[in-house]
């Protein structure tokens, strides 16, 4: 069957740290994968899509990463910040999302 | 001006009612999508409209029932609720259907069932 997992349910970090989320599939062979991040008690809000021939994608302090052989996708924020706590979510093929990974960034 | 805006924010019933949804999108978009998010917070598709036709529709209990009257509004009713349909509920719009279009997602309806 298919599935979708982010590496953990939440991840705290110190303030002006990496952050590095992972979401692997199995069963699937999405031509695009996107994230999503998504504060308490509000909708998922886009941040980045990246195609299965880009190996790397970058906007601001983000960066996406693709692996379409160890199908894994792997999500970083640079210099985070607190205002980065947020619950952050994969979706391959439009549609299907992780379960999300709740970021804490401790200043 | 809010993007894709639903109504009611909270709803709270009793099990057996039905009852609806509204989502308004003034994106000009084609595509409108139904999600539920449940307790664990994991997001499912329930059903997709493309220039108002039904164009996915998951495993979803046939009490359930999407209506698109028009491209910028898609609706959702339920029938006979029960204690399970207790969940977020996101009405998302995109430019058009498949993984290539970013979603914008509503605030979210929070049903309540009891």
């Amino acid at each position: 069957s298919q599935k979708i997992e982010q590496n953990s349910e939440a991840l705290n970090i110190q303030e002006g740290k990496t952050a590095t989320l992972t979401c692997n599939y199995t069963n699937y062979s999405p031509a695009y994968l996107q994230w999503y991040r998504q504060d308490p008690g509000r909708g998922p809000v886009f941040l980045l899509l990246i195609r299965e021939n880009e190996k790397e994608k970058r906007k601001e302090r983000l960066k996406v990463t693709f692996d379409t052989t160890l199908k894994q996708s792997l999500f970083h924020i640079t210099a985070s910040q607190p205002a980065d706590s947020a619950t952050y979510l994969c979706a391959l093929a439009g549609m299907r999302f992780g379960a999300g990974t709740r970021l804490t960034v401790k200043p | 001006d809010t993007a894709v805006s639903q109504t009611p924010k909270y709803l709270v019933t009793q099990m057996g009612n039905d009852k609806s949804i509204k989502c308004e999108q003034n994106l000009g978009h084609d595509t409108m999508y139904w999600y539920k998010q449940d307790s664990k917070k994991f997001l499912k598709i329930m059903f997709s409209y493309n220039n108002k036709e039904l164009i996915i529709n998951e495993t979803v209990p046939n009490r359930f029932s999407p209506k698109s009257p028009d491209k910028a509004h898609l609706n959702l009713h339920i029938n006979s609720l029960e204690l399970g349909d207790s969940a977020v509920y996101f009405c998302a719009s995109s430019q058009e259907p498949g993984s290539l279009s970013e979603q914008y997602f509503g605030p979210g309806t929070r049903l309540t069932v009891t």
